[in-house]
């Protein structure tokens, strides 16, 4: 079974740096696209940072600069490395996989994690 | 990466159809057929419920279905029931290599 367990989230004063991990298990992150997406409290789906199966890296405008996604694949694991954090950036931080069937990968998210609450606070 | 336009709230009765529509730009709907839905339910994780404009993944009810024209992409859910009330938000891939979500619609059953 496919499962992703985010951690790393808490509280963090503007300004700071966090870095959140995502640990997948049942597929490969190196094979795959993964997604980070966040969600301010009581607001809607914000896409993040995805980094693809080719090792390529792209960014939400909101986020280009001063967030970096990346994989450690002997520990089968992707983060978000998130500087210069804002009161904005405060939300549920969830990663998610690209469906994939096969060999064939598809941009939808496939599976989810639990997610993992960062705040931001003075 | 502006955000894909939806309502922001649908309702319908028990066994009912809704349909909720996802309005892009060239650079996304528009121009690509990755558009995909997501269904979640308060405190929850999403959960992937359409990909491609059109298909379902496996284990998803056929009440759902997905269609485009132009840069408007559809969810309709037909027979509605209880467990349908939630959140739920399109998603596009864009230019760029890019992903951006919808606004969002509360779907209520009344």
């Amino acid at each position: 079974e496919m499962q992703l367990v985010e951690s790393g989230g808490g509280w963090i004063q503007p300004g700071g740096s966090l870095r959140v991990s995502c640990a997948a298990s049942g597929f490969t992150v190196r094979s795959s696209y993964m997604s980070w997406v966040r969600q301010a409290p009581g607001k809607g789906l914000e896409w993040a940072s995805i980094i693809y199966s080719d090792g390529s890296t792209y960014y939400a405008d909101s986020v280009e600069g001063r967030f970096t996604v990346s994989r450690d694949n002997s520990k089968n694991t992707v983060y978000l490395q998130m500087n210069s954090l804002r009161t904005e950036d405060t939300a549920v931080y969830y990663c998610a996989r690209g469906l994939s069937y096969g060999i064939t990968h598809y941009y939808a998210m496939g599976v989810w994690g639990q997610g993992t609450t960062v705040t931001v606070s003075s | 990466q502006s955000a894909l336009t939806q309502p922001a709230a649908v309702s319908g009765s028990p066994g009912q159809s809704i349909t909720i529509s996802c309005t892009g730009t060239i650079s996304d709907v528009g121009d690509y057929n990755y558009v995909s839905w997501y269904q979640q339910h308060p405190g929850k994780a999403p959960k992937l419920i359409i990909y491609d404009v059109s298909n379902r993944p496996s284990g998803v009810s056929n009440r759902f279905s997905g269609s485009k024209s132009g840069h408007t992409a559809s969810l309709t859910i037909s027979g509605l029931q209880a467990d349908d009330e939630a959140d739920y938000y399109c998603n596009s891939y864009t230019a760029g290599r890019t992903l951006v979500f919808g606004t969002g619609t509360k779907v209520t059953v009344l």
